[in-house]
């Protein structure tokens, strides 16, 4: 089915430990970005991406890493993970950022730092 | 940066009612999006508004595009169980560095049979 796949849907880190949510886009999307959703604070731009080889950094991006080295994926890696960094991660893609068809977004990624 | 104020935060209606949200913010944007989410789910576009004035309505949904371009309200008519979620508002400014979705922080509406 054509959409936006996220994996792993729970996971749980230790502080300090290090981890890459996978995400992966089937509808040839230029545009790619992730946001952390937490209680209260809606949805906010962590990293984004405008194609292929092109990365950029978006409102709380302090803690996370991605690269783009294909059209389809572009994973987040949490370097050090830190009790901060619980959160439900969601992956959004696009044809472009300007896109007039607005977002489509997987299903998330719950994440636990204990 | 940018901020969107998204009221209420929060409903809890009675079956068959209307319901009534918006959204403002202090710059214009050139496109207005309104999102629902499901429990456990990410955020489904329901209506996406790209003109000043305009009024778009799909089922039971209305959302209007402020004049002014600072804002947005999205209407529910009748409500039903499958309601039930967080709606979000979002905006959009084209070019440069600010072309990336905003979110408003959300109204999480409940409904009572």
């Amino acid at each position: 089915n054509a959409g936006v796949t996220q994996t792993p849907k729970f996971q749980v880190l230790k502080t300090g430990q290090s981890m890459t949510l996978q995400c992966a886009q089937d509808m040839n999307h230029e545009y790619m970005s992730w946001y952390r959703q937490d209680p209260g604070m809606g949805l906010r731009l962590i990293h984004y991406s405008v194609g292929a080889g092109i990365t950029d950094q978006g409102e709380v991006p302090n803690g996370y890493n991605v690269s783009r080295s294909t059209t389809e994926d572009f994973p987040l890696r949490l370097l050090s993970a830190a009790p901060s960094q619980t959160s439900v991660y969601f992956c959004a893609s696009s044809y472009s950022r300007d896109s007039l068809g607005g977002y489509t977004f997987g299903s998330g990624t719950r994440l636990t730092v204990v | 940066g940018q901020q969107l104020n998204q009221s209420p935060q929060s409903m809890f209606i009675q079956e068959g009612e209307d319901v009534s949200m918006n959204c403002t913010s202090s710059s214009i944007f050139n496109t207005w999006l309104w999102y629902k989410q499901d429990p456990g789910e990410g955020p489904v576009l329901l209506i996406a508004l790209y003109k000043a004035g305009e009024l778009t309505s799909n089922g039971r949904l209305t959302a209007q595009f402020g004049i002014t371009r600072k804002d947005s309200f999205l209407n529910i008519s009748a409500s039903i169980p499958s309601d039930v979620g967080i709606y979000f508002c979002a905006g959009q400014l084209y070019g440069g560095s600010q072309g990336n979705l905003i979110f408003g922080k959300g109204t999480k509406l409940s409904v009572k049979p």
